[in-house]
């Protein structure tokens, strides 16, 4: 089976912008879950999409938004882009039917570049 | 609120030496608590995971073990070997697919 893709894999913007970035989950898949990954601030969960749902949300604000297709591939979203939504976006695809928590595995990344 | 911490930030061992990584969190309702390797510039790839009815699981080289009582659970690497050498991450899951990272554990295997 193929991984988890993600695409772009770099993306330059600049502050008040807004960004898209995709990811494709393990085929036969249904969850995607997004993470943020800084030096200072490590690894944050950002929400979770099942069968087009958001199950679970963190602590982000309203900029970041992020949506399912009936595909299982996921997209997310940033508007008004800040210096410090600069760093690696990573989608995690996760099997198994509702509940959980299932084995979770990363697609290699985003890397958003916000000047 | 939800959190793992996770120690040493930092690991240093010579090859052939063993390395503990240690986790605590604080919810106790997590049941779930995978480790993550993570090579310079590469997505966090899954080694090992253990569910909270189980106290320990063994994978080769590398064994988790898991007190519920305590809320802490711990990787094991023996054998230590060059490639060994990466950012290990513990986790543990806040309802479905929804997970809580520790800082991260620096680990260099000195041949």
């Amino acid at each position: 089976k193929a991984g988890v893709t993600q695409t772009p894999r770099y993306l330059i913007k600049t502050r008040g912008q807004q960004v898209t970035l995709s990811c494709s989950p393990i085929s036969g898949h249904r969850s995607v879950s997004w993470y943020q990954q800084t030096p200072g601030q490590g690894l944050q969960f950002l929400f979770e999409y099942f069968s087009e749902t958001q199950r679970n949300k963190g602590n982000f604000p309203g900029r970041f938004s992020g949506r399912q297709f009936s595909n299982s591939r996921s997209e997310m979203n940033v508007s008004t882009l800040e210096l410090g939504d600069s760093a690696l976006y990573l989608c995690a695809s996760s099997g198994g039917l509702a509940g959980g928590p299932y084995e979770q595995y990363f697609g290699p990344g985003t890397r958003l570049t916000v000047t | 609120g939800e959190n793992v911490e996770q120690h040493p930030s930092t690991l240093s061992v010579q090859e052939g030496d063993s390395a503990v990584i240690k986790c605590t969190y604080s919810d106790s309702a997590s049941n779930y608590f995978p480790w993550y390797k993570q090579e310079l510039g590469k997505r966090p790839q899954l080694i090992i995971d253990i569910r909270s009815n189980v106290g320990e699981k063994k994978d080769q080289r590398i064994a988790v073990t898991l007190n519920k009582t305590a809320k802490h659970f711990s990787l094991h690497i023996t054998e230590t070997q060059p490639e060994d050498s990466a950012v290990y991450f513990c986790a543990a899951s806040i309802g479905a697919n929804k997970l809580i990272f520790g800082a991260g554990t620096r680990l260099a295997v000195h041949p």
